[in-house]
């Protein structure tokens, strides 16, 4: 079946760690994003790829980092410099004009 | 910039209600607008999309409509059940932005 996985579905930072989420499809499709969610508030983005090396930064990419080596594959840091990293991670791809696809989420929280 | 608003933030009704929920942008220079169900601790299904040159969706019990020159949707929700409790995100894709603007979401309950 074709699909986002994310893994791992949760997640915990110790202070001053790094973290990496995993978001990798099946679907062949040429954009991918991530998305941050926070308790009553919409999806926020962090970052998105058009393409493969291609990446831009979204509404709040600070403390954030990612990278886009493989068609299927997009995964995101949490770097220490994030000093609110505690939230609900959703990782989406989809063809152009077409509907997005989500992953099941990575729920992330300090140590 | 590009805002999205949901009202009412949260909803509960009677199993067998129809029901609207709506959605409102500031800027009508949209490709397409999206709904979204979306379960506790889950991600987010599509439910229904519309492209800026089309005024309605229909997928079963869901319609979904577009007024672009109001900046307004609605989903329309018929003889609601109690599985559909969830919480629906709206969502357009802005010419200029390149990406998708959410709403904040409405919670809805449908009671048994």
């Amino acid at each position: 079946d074709g699909g986002i996985t994310q893994s791992p579905k949760y997640l915990f930072r110790k202070e001053g760690q790094n973290v990496t989420l995993s978001c990798e499809q099946n679907l062949n499709h040429d954009a991918m994003y991530w998305y941050r969610q926070d308790p009553g508030q919409g999806l926020r983005l962090i970052y998105y790829s058009q393409i493969v090396n291609d990446f831009q930064k979204g509404d709040i990419a600070e403390g954030y980092s990612v990278s886009r080596e493989k068609k299927e594959s997009f995964p995101l840091t949490v770097t220490s410099a994030q000093k609110n990293p505690t939230a609900f991670y959703l990782c989406a791809s989809r063809w152009p004009n077409q509907p997005q696809h989500f992953g099941d989420g990575t729920r992330l929280s300090i140590l | 910039k590009q805002e999205v608003t949901q009202i009412p933030a949260a909803l509960s009704v009677p199993e067998g209600e129809n029901l609207v929920l709506n959605c409102s942008f500031t800027d009508s220079a949209i490709y397409n607008l999206q709904w979204f169900r979306q379960d506790p601790g889950k991600g987010l299904t599509s439910l229904l999309l519309i492209q800026s040159s089309q005024r309605e969706q229909t997928s079963g019990r869901l319609n979904a409509s577009l007024d672009k020159s109001s900046g307004r949707s609605t989903l329309y929700i018929a003889a609601s059940q109690p599985g559909d409790s969830a919480t629906y995100l709206c969502a357009v894709y802005h010419r200029s932005q390149g990406n998708l603007i959410f709403g904040k979401g409405t919670k809805l309950s449908v009671k048994p």
